[in-house]
């Protein structure tokens, strides 16, 4: 089946610094990628949604200059948290779909920012 | 609009017996219906959906789901649970079958099955 892959899988971080988080699909091209974020006990909030070569869409409330998404290569998307700070730790899924119509998730990444 | 609700945060049961997940769902258009399993710190797992057809779907690990239009849920339901089956069960909804569309999830619901 498809895979996706995330890197780093953890991270620490101080506050005030940037963070990447890649996103790939391993065995698939990856038109649209998804990125989710995940509180303690709760759900998966879209973030926003990334077509390959554009311009990143994000969800209401989410602010595209704190997270920059790029989507540059069919099989590579990443999350640059920018200036994190504490109440950005939080747990970063990404998903991914091609030409299948369904979506792989990628494994996640835990974000702490002390 | 698309809306999940997962109206248990918890359901326990014990080991053997049969086990339900609830999930009750409004779509605009036609629903395609998804459930994923999460564990500790992973990402999601795709345990099975529905699009079209038969209401009963069956998926991995022994799971299955009714589709029932008139009621708008989509429960999960095993015939005898798992210790191993413990962790956190999420629903999801999209009103089109295309990978473009983002999943709208429930809150989730966390299994938990006592030997």
């Amino acid at each position: 089946g498809a895979v996706v892959s995330q890197h780093p899988s953890w991270v620490i971080c101080k506050s005030g610094t940037s963070v990447k988080i890649e996103c790939r699909s391993l065995d698939f091209q990856a038109t649209t990628m998804f990125w989710y974020r995940q509180f303690p006990k709760q759900s998966l909030m879209l973030m926003a949604t990334s077509n390959e070569g554009s311009k990143a869409t994000y969800e209401q409330g989410v602010e595209k200059d704190k997270f920059l998404i790029n989507h540059a290569s069919l099989t590579l998307s990443t999350l640059t948290v920018t200036s994190a700070h504490p109440e950005d730790s939080s747990f970063y899924i990404c998903s991914a779909s091609g030409a299948s119509d369904e979506q792989y998730f990628g494994p996640g990444t835990r974000l702490t920012v002390t | 609009a698309q809306s999940v609700a997962q109206p248990e945060d918890q359901v326990n049961v014990a080991e053997g017996n049969p086990l339900t997940v609830k999930c009750t769902y409004s779509v605009s258009g036609n629903p395609y219906l998804f459930w994923y399993v999460q564990y500790p710190n992973r990402g999601l797992q795709f345990l099975l959906k529905y699009i079209t057809g038969d209401n009963l779907v069956k998926g991995s690990y022994g799971f299955e789901a009714e589709f029932n239009k008139s009621q708008t849920s989509f429960h999960l339901k095993k015939p005898s649970a798992l210790v191993s089956d413990s962790a956190l069960y999420f629903c999801a909804v999209r009103d089109r079958y295309s990978g473009n569309t983002p999943l709208v999830f429930g809150k989730g619901t966390r299994l938990s099955v006592i030997a």
